[in-house]
């Protein structure tokens, strides 16, 4: 049972490159996110998908682009990385109901020098 | 907006201990409350939900509460194990604008000692 695959597990970026961190699903859910989580803080909601070819923005959407293109995958992008989106990204996914349960990704730890 | 605290940040325990981890939120408003647990370099398992008409729930030695109208909640783990030595966190699913968002505490890191 793979549930929730994000890539990659680790990236060192420099200033100003850019990448895309991948997160797919095999559990036919509907519902996708992308959060990040910093020391001290909570984890937070960067960026989420309700289906297939639609997104919308969370709490901290700031410098980071997303695409769901497929049902089962939604991406993350940094155009341009700045050091402030050192952080450990989460992917998630749920179904439509909002009293269910959220499956998480083993994270992508992610360095801007 | 939703805040969630989390306390005490850390907690050291000999085995065998009953132990209780505390959750405050400061808007009601929710649709529920779930109880992550998070290893080192992992991703977040849930552990329990409970919804917002709920009191508590139960699996195992784990039992979480819930006092809406005071915003707390509490994770109770019964005859505490080496192998539970993990962050806990807990997280709010707010209603109607944002309920897609889920509002989470800082976690508190709990260490279990042989």
């Amino acid at each position: 049972n793979a549930g929730v695959t994000q890539t990659p597990k680790f990236r060192v970026l420099k200033t100003g490159q850019s990448m895309t961190l991948l997160c797919a699903q095999d559990m036919n859910h509907e519902y996708m996110y992308w959060y990040r989580q910093d020391p001290g803080m909570g984890l937070r909601l960067i960026h989420y998908s309700v289906g297939e070819g639609t997104t919308a923005k969370g709490e901290v959407p700031d410098g980071y682009n997303v695409s769901r293109l497929k049902k089962q995958n939604f991406l993350l992008g940094l155009e341009s990385a700045a050091p402030s989106q050192t952080s450990v990204y989460f992917c998630a996914s749920s179904t439509r109901d909002p009293q269910n349960i959220q499956y998480f990704g083993a994270g992508t730890r992610l360095s801007v020098l | 907006k939703q805040e969630v605290t989390q306390i005490p940040a850390a907690l050291s325990v000999p085995e065998g201990e009953n132990l209780v981890l505390n959750c405050s939120f400061t808007d009601s408003a929710i649709y529920n409350l779930q109880w992550f647990r998070q290893d080192p370099g992992k991703g977040l398992t849930s552990l329990l939900l409970i919804q917002s008409s709920q009191r508590e729930q139960t699996s195992g030695r784990l039992n979480a509460s819930l006092d809406k109208s005071s915003g707390r909640s509490t994770l109770y783990i019964a005859a505490s194990q080496p192998g539970d030595s993990a962050t806990y966190l807990c997280a709010v699913r707010p209603r109607g604008a944002g309920a897609n968002n889920l509002f989470f505490g800082t976690g508190t890191r709990l260490t279990v000692i042989p």
